[in-house]
């Protein structure tokens, strides 16, 4: 597509409950990262997936996170039991950055998660 | 630990007026610096910088990078409502995979 697409654009669940977020990168882009964003904060790194490597999940706070992606195509965030700590928005973006090197990323128009 | 502070947290200002955002960085194996802009959800890209004293410009915006003190600035001349927004910086990281970001500064300009 156009853009990076993100899926739902708002999420309420009840604490406990497992959530999927869904990103849609830019075709062609090789690189795809997550973030999490809370009130008033910055963009805090999650987890990076470049083409086939193993992906760098040194962001994830905890074991109840992961995200999966099958090749250059879609990913998945996945939140398990909730917390009302994971209250957050969560961007993904992708870019061309090919392995060791930042360059510019797109963003998502981003996942609201609020957990009752 | 690889972190990136942005100050001011925030900053109120009138239109016309020029401001200076800062960021500064500590970051191993240094890859390059990028500024965003997020007014509502998603982040927009400004600049990348990877050189220090060569001054990216685009319009009234404009950013140098200082690889020596680990610091750039974000200056903004002639301000306009329309500048309102968080300015991200950001720095890659040891990997050079992912960008780390810090806080932001919240910049608001009143007519």
């Amino acid at each position: 597509g156009a853009g990076v697409s993100q899926s739902p654009s708002n999420k309420v669940t009840e604490k406990g409950k497992d959530v999927e977020l869904r990103c849609d990168p830019i075709s062609g882009h090789t690189a795809l990262y997550w973030y999490r964003q809370r009130l008033g904060q910055g963009l805090e790194f999650l987890i990076y997936f470049q083409g086939n490597s193993a992906p760098d999940k040194s962001g994830l706070p905890s074991d109840r996170f992961s995200a999966e992606r099958t090749g250059e195509s879609v990913s998945t965030l996945t939140i398990q039991r909730t917390q009302q700590e994971d209250s957050a928005v969560y961007l993904c973006a992708s870019s061309l950055a090919s392995p060791g090197t930042a360059g510019e990323l797109f963003f998502g128009e981003g996942s609201r998660l609020t957990v009752l | 630990e690889d972190k990136v502070v942005q100050s001011p947290l925030s900053l109120v200002v009138h239109e016309g007026d020029t401001v200076t955002l800062n960021c500064s960085y500590e970051v191993t194996n240094f890859r390059s610096l990028l500024w965003y802009k997020q007014e509502k959800k998603a982040p927009t890209f400004l600049f990348m910088l990877t050189s220090s004293g060569i001054e990216k410009k685009s319009g009234r915006l404009s950013s140098i990078l200082d690889k020596k003190e680990l610091f750039s600035i974000l200056n903004i001349t002639a301000t306009q409502t329309g500048d309102s927004a968080i300015y991200l910086c950001a720095v890659a990281n040891q990997a050079g995979t992912a960008l780390i970001f810090g806080k932001g500064t919240t910049l608001s300009v009143s007519s």
